[in-house]
């Protein structure tokens, strides 16, 4: 059972160049959700998905992107990278359990610089 | 809005003694839950302890216990005969509850813990 998957682990980019953050979960998952962690900062959620064809901006939208065509796939996108977004890229997706509220699981992580 | 604060931003332990980590949240909202993660070096985001606003008895899990004061806002984790294993960084995390919840976490600034031999 892989869990959540994070594509790729590292990444060096130049200001201006574009790329895209690949998440996959196995767990049938319908919440799936993006946060950055920046040092001494804690997680912020970036954008989140409630199911397949939806997303929704999080904390911290500006300069991102994302798409959830496939309900096991959420994509993070970077059109124009800015140094600014140097950080470490969290994935996560959620369930619901019988004693309520949502238990995220999260991905590696993936440490993206931009110069 | 809510917001998690956690005070500490390092802290260090003997192996097999006891440390409290602090977390402050703010929220207008009655129910709601609450999360200790630990993330060791290998970055990993892992679930340590979960907590319902709506249930007074502390939750617990193994060394692991929290001290949840809903008057005071307060949800502070105590790790009881620490462990090499449990060097890391801790972040506490609020959740709503209800129809409006999405899941969605608010992250505290975090805590690194050492644990020393």
């Amino acid at each position: 059972n892989a869990g959540v998957t994070q594509t790729p682990k590292f990444r060096v980019l130049k200001t201006g160049q574009s790329m895209t953050l690949l998440c996959a979960q196995d767990m049938n998952h319908e919440y799936m959700y993006w946060y950055r962690q920046d040092p001494g900062m804690g997680l912020r959620l970036i954008h989140y998905s409630v199911g397949e064809g939806t997303t929704a901006k999080g904390e911290v939208p500006d300069g991102y992107n994302v798409s959830r065509l496939k309900k096991q796939n959420f994509l993070l996108g970077l059109e124009s990278a800015a140094p600014s977004q140097t950080s470490v890229y969290f994935c996560a997706s959620s369930y619901y359990p019988p004693t309520g509220g949502y238990i995220q699981y999260f991905g590696a992580g993936t440490r993206l610089s931009v110069l | 809005a809510q917001t998690v604060t956690q005070s500490q931003p390092e802290m260090s332990v003997q192996e097999a003694e006891t440390v409290t980590l602090s977390c402050t949240y703010d929220t207008s909202e009655n129910n709601y839950y609450l999360f200790w993660y630990k993330q060791p070096p290998s970055r990993q985001m892992i679930l340590v302890i979960r907590q319902e606003a709506y249930k007074q008895q502390n939750a617990t899990e193994n060394r692991f216990s929290v001290n949840f004061q809903k008057a005071a806002k307060s949800f502070s984790l105590k790790i009881s005969d620490s462990q090499l294993g449990d060097t890391a960084m801790y972040f506490c995390a609020f959740m709503k509850h209800g129809s409006s919840n999405t899941g969605k976490l608010i992250f505290g600034q975090g805590t690194t813990l050492q644990v020393k031999p």
